[in-house]
C-alpha cells in the first residue's frame, strides 16, 4: 500500500529556520517525482514545487522560487520542504503528494495527511 | 503562466440535485486536467484525470468533460458525502501545476 507519512505540527516564531518531512513507502520512492502543496488558513491549493528523487531534479513554482528548498534523502525514501527564515504568512498547512504519470499528464495520487505549520511570535 | 479560474465559486443544493462545476483555463491545455474533491480537515483526493477519466474507486456519478480551455465536474446525483470543496487542477510539459480557486457546495 502507498502511503505518504508526514511530520508532525509545528510551532515557529518568525525568523527561525524549519524541515519538514515527508516519508514514502509501498513504492519505489526513487521512480516516481515527490511534491509539495501548501493550504493557507481556509483558503485554497497552491503548488509549491517538485523533486525526483533518483537523481533530485527540483523544479519549483514562480511563486515558491527562492523561497523554500525541496530535498530528498533517498536512502530513507524521505523527501523534505525546508525554510530558512519563517514569516508570520508561511502559517499554513502543508502537503506532500507524489505525482502520477497516466500515459498522458501527471496529476497527484496519493498525498499524505499534511503538516500544521504555525508561525508566531 | 496558465490560470485557472472556477465557476461558481459556491453553490448550495440539494441531495438528489444534479450539480456542474465549471474550470476555464487562460490557454488551452489539451486535456491535462484534473479534479480533485477536499472535505473539511482532510487531504485532497483525485476524483478525474485527463479531464474525463474516472480514478479508481471514484463513484460513477461523477464525471468529467471538456478539452482546450473549458472544463466541467458533474455530479449526477448529489450525495450526503458529496458536501465539499471541488479543485480543478491541470499540468503542463515542464512540471509545472496549477490549481484553481475552488467550489464549495453545501447543504442547500
Amino acid at each position: 500500500e502507498v502511503q505518504l507519512v508526514q511530520s508532525g505540527a509545528e510551532v515557529k516564531k518568525p525568523g527561525e529556520s524549519l524541515k519538514i518531512s515527508c516519508k514514502g513507502s509501498g513504492y519505489s520512492f526513487t521512480s516516481y517525482w515527490i511534491g509539495w502543496v501548501r493550504q493557507m488558513p481556509g483558503k485554497g491549493l497552491e503548488w509549491m514545487g517538485i523533486i525526483y528523487p533518483g537523481d533530485s531534479d527540483t523544479r519549483y513554482s514562480p511563486s515558491f522560487q527562492g523561497q523554500v528548498t525541496i530535498s530528498a534523502d533517498k536512502s530513507i525514501s524521505t523527501a523534505y520542504l525546508q525554510w530558512s527564515s519563517l514569516k508570520a504568512s508561511d502559517t499554513a498547512m502543508y502537503y506532500c503528494v507524489r505525482p502520477l504519470y497516466s500515459g498522458s499528464y501527471y496529476y497527484f495520487d496519493y498525498w499524505g495527511q499534511g503538516t500544521l505549520v504555525t508561525v508566531s511570535s | 503562466a496558465i490560470q485557472l479560474t472556477q465557476s461558481p465559486s459556491s453553490l448550495s443544493a440539494s441531495v438528489g440535485d444534479r450539480v456542474t462545476i465549471t474550470c476555464r483555463a487562460s490557454q488551452g491545455i489539451s486535456s491535462a486536467l484534473a479534479w480533485y474533491q477536499q472535505k473539511p480537515g482532510k487531504a485532497p483526493k483525485l476524483l478525474i484525470y485527463d479531464a474525463s477519466s474516472l480514478e479508481s474507486g471514484v463513484p460513477s456519478r461523477f464525471s468529467g468533460s471538456g478539452s482546450g480551455t473549458d472544463f466541467t465536474l458533474t455530479i449526477s446525483s448529489l450525495q450526503p458525502e458529496d458536501f465539499a470543496t471541488y479543485y480543478c487542477q491541470q499540468f503542463n510539459s515542464y512540471l509545472l501545476f496549477t490549481f484553481g480557486p475552488g467550489t464549495k457546495v453545501d447543504i442547500k
